[in-house]
């Protein structure tokens, strides 16, 4: 299996820019989840989904953080505007439902955005 | 979510064993520990996990008291590649999310 996919792995943009982050979780994964890295607040939870609905999305900053997973093998974290404070390394993740004791979580390789 | 205490930094000399603390004084009956880490420029990656019993797999041993306030990562001989950030996570008991403390950085020395 080729793990968790996403793209862009950098990206340089603007500030007031829109910004798409992209992720193909492993397939026959019915968890998704993105988070976002920081020097100063670590890895943040920002929202996950299950079966492709929307589950928790309490840790998305403000209005300008949407994301959407039209089906089980994409999803989408979009910025729209960007600004400076936005710059991060936006991590992906997908597990599968084994219950409630187990489901390792795997990561993709990040994409790090900044914005000038 | 409850919470996890670990140290900022620790130091090991390679090929001898590390052991990697973590404080979950608030922990629920039902809440499972499980062990992240991250290496350099990578996502984390799961390490291992467990519930009341010790726990060993090919990566590391899981030990874990027996009030289960607190656990202890051990790494039997460390390598210069198991420099990375560690972290100790209490997983939601509904079986959803991960929240992620600061962990330990954990360096290596040849």
């Amino acid at each position: 299996d080729a793990g968790v996919i996403q793209s862009p792995r950098h990206e340089v943009t603007e500030m007031g820019q829109e910004v798409t982050l992209r992720c193909k979780p492993i397939s026959g994964h019915d968890y998704l989840f993105w988070y976002r890295q920081t020097m100063m607040r670590g890895l943040e939870l920002l929202i996950y989904f299950n079966n492709n609905v929307p589950i928790d999305d309490s840790g998305m900053p403000e209005d300008r953080f949407s994301a959407k997973m039209p089906n089980a093998s994409f999803s989408t974290l979009k910025i729209q505007p960007s600004e400076p404070r936005d710059s991060a390394v936006y991590f992906c993740a997908s597990r599968y439902k084994r219950g409630r004791s187990t489901g390792e979580l795997f990561f993709g390789e990040g994409s790090r955005l900044t914005v000038l | 979510d409850a919470k996890t205490t670990q140290p900022n930094s620790m130091e090991s000399n390679e090929e001898e064993p590390v052991h990697l603390p973590c404080n979950h004084s608030t922990i629920s009956g039902t809440d499972y520990i499980h062990w992240y880490r991250q290496l350099p420029s990578q996502g984390p990656e799961y390490v291992i996990h467990g519930l009341t019993s010790n726990v060993n797999n090919r990566m590391a041993s899981l030990a874990i008291a027996e009030d289960r306030k607190s656990s202890t990562l051990i790494l039997h001989r460390a390598t210069l590649r198991d420099a990375a950030v560690y972290y100790c996570i209490l997983r939601d008991n509904q079986g959803g999310k991960l929240i992620f403390g600061q962990g330990t950085e954990l360096s290596v020395k040849p």
